[in-house]
């Protein structure tokens, strides 16, 4: 079953804007993982934020995560039309964090 | 570095035909081992994973089973293909720490006709 869940489920923005992507989800976790995928290929893992962190940031990523809410963001900054892609949110349960349970992606599309 | 091996890249397979997916990972030991389905425009399903040789988990009761015959080796198989088994499969490993990122294999795409 999917654990996480993205919103919106697709987006469209000019290049230079920012892309936020929502990330909701059900149960008690370890830590949530944000992945890109381009079409047809592979996932590739972005950042990792842990149930007892709040914002995290790499290069032009944004990541927040609030526990009391199960939800989570990331935001691009001054996206690039490289950027267009799907993004996954994934979640590490606790008590059971061997596998991660992944949210259905956000696809964005970056116009030049 | 570690790397992982996954193919064949893209497979066209007749329905009741057997199936076999192979994934390896170079670089490190002792990894967890996971495979993952993909449905089109869909999020991941969890099918199997391993933490050790010898020892599966399977997630979701299917058509399809799991192997690692050896510690960086992977085997997605299946005795009789269905169409429902048609997707994008992904191999992935991680660390022995929870907080490790996953790296996933580039992907087979099954197309069962």
């Amino acid at each position: 079953s999917q654990q996480g869940e993205e919103d919106p489920q697709a987006l469209s923005i000019q290049e230079g804007e920012n892309a936020t992507m929502n990330c909701s989800y059900k149960t008690s976790i370890n830590n949530l993982q944000w992945y890109r995928q381009n079409s047809g290929r592979g996932l590739v893992h972005l950042i990792l934020i842990r149930s007892n962190e709040r914002e995290k940031h790499s290069g032009r990523l944004r990541v927040t995560l609030d526990t009391s809410k199960k939800s989570s963001s990331l935001l691009i900054t001054a996206s690039r039309a490289a950027d267009t892609a799907s993004y996954f949110c994934a979640t590490a349960p606790t008590g059971s964090a061997r596998q991660l349970t992944f949210g259905s992606g956000t696809q964005l599309t970056v116009l030049p | 570095s570690q790397t992982i091996h996954q193919w064949p890249a893209t497979l066209v397979q007749p329905v009741g035909s057997p199936l076999s997916l192979e994934c390896t990972v170079e670089g490190t030991s002792n990894p967890n081992l996971y495979w993952y389905r993909q449905a089109a425009g869909r999020g991941l399903q969890l099918l199997f994973y391993s933490v050790g040789i010898g020892q599966i988990s399977s997630e979701v009761p299917q058509n399809l089973s799991a192997s690692r015959p050896q510690d960086r080796q992977f085997i997605l198989s299946s005795k009789k293909l269905l169409l429902s088994d048609s997707g994008f499969y992904l191999c992935a490993w991680r660390g022995s720490w929870v907080g490790d990122g996953y790296t996933f294999g580039s992907g087979t795409r099954l197309t069962v006709v």
